[in-house]
């Protein structure tokens, strides 16, 4: 099993609609997660960080977290052509790091 | 404020042939990453630094990779000799220390023939 999992897509939304991408996790001590944007040919950026369970917003990204599920999403509202992008979701145990394989996106106009 | 530079930002070699990176983190991060990147694949580190220590090199093919850090700032990622699964994209990455998320470099895209 590996550590962080996530669906590899691709994910195809129309323009305007909301774009959920999850992740799950298996080391229970994880205690810090994040998500990065990576654009085809570019390196990750970061994009997101959450570090307690419920909602984190910043603009059109909410990331959720849900530490008893072992659980990360990031929903993206309002989506652009500009978010098509493969988007990792990373998670430290203050130890170790790992990212996941990321989901392609696609924001249809 | 520069991100973080690394260079070349591609390189072409012969199998068998030596090939080296070089980083330089984002001013005051004392914790450097080199991640190597395959296609369709998320980063894998391959050794991480605390200053000019190497606190994790695990996942590093001692036999054929080596990497410093002198003086605790600019590092260098060397693969000798290289072999044609090495190609790959060879992204360095810096954060403050403590668990506040990467910046990553432009990244190193590696051919070997």
């Amino acid at each position: 099993q590996k550590e962080v999992e996530q669906n590899s897509g691709p994910l195809s939304v129309p323009e305007g609609a909301i774009a959920s991408l999850n992740c799950t996790y298996s080391d229970r001590v994880s205690q810090s997660f994040f998500w990065y944007r990576q654009y085809s040919g570019k390196s990750p950026e970061l994009i997101m960080s959450i570090y307690s369970n419920g909602d984190k917003e910043d603009g059109r990204f909410t990331a959720q977290l849900n530490k008893a599920s072992q659980y990360v999403s990031l929903l993206i509202r309002d989506s652009q052509p500009s978010d098509s992008a493969t988007y990792l979701c990373a998670v430290s145990t203050g130890n170790q790091f790992y990212f996941g394989t990321g989901t392609s996106l696609t924001v249809i106009p | 404020e520069a991100g973080v530079v690394q260079s070349p930002r591609y390189k072409i070699i012969e199998k068998k042939q030596p090939v080296a990176f070089w980083c330089n983190p984002i001013s005051g991060h004392n914790t450097l990453y080199w991640y190597r990147q395959n296609l369709g694949q998320g980063p894998e580190l391959l050794i991480r630094y605390e200053n000019e220590e190497a606190v994790d090199d695990s996942q590093l093919p001692k036999d054929r990779f080596s990497a410093e850090r002198l003086k605790g700032v600019d590092s260098t990622l060397k693969i000798q000799p290289a072999e044609l699964g090495d190609s790959a994209v060879y992204l360095c990455a810096s954060s403050l220390a403590g668990d506040y998320g990467y910046t990553f470099g432009s990244g190193t895209r590696l051919t070997v023939v």
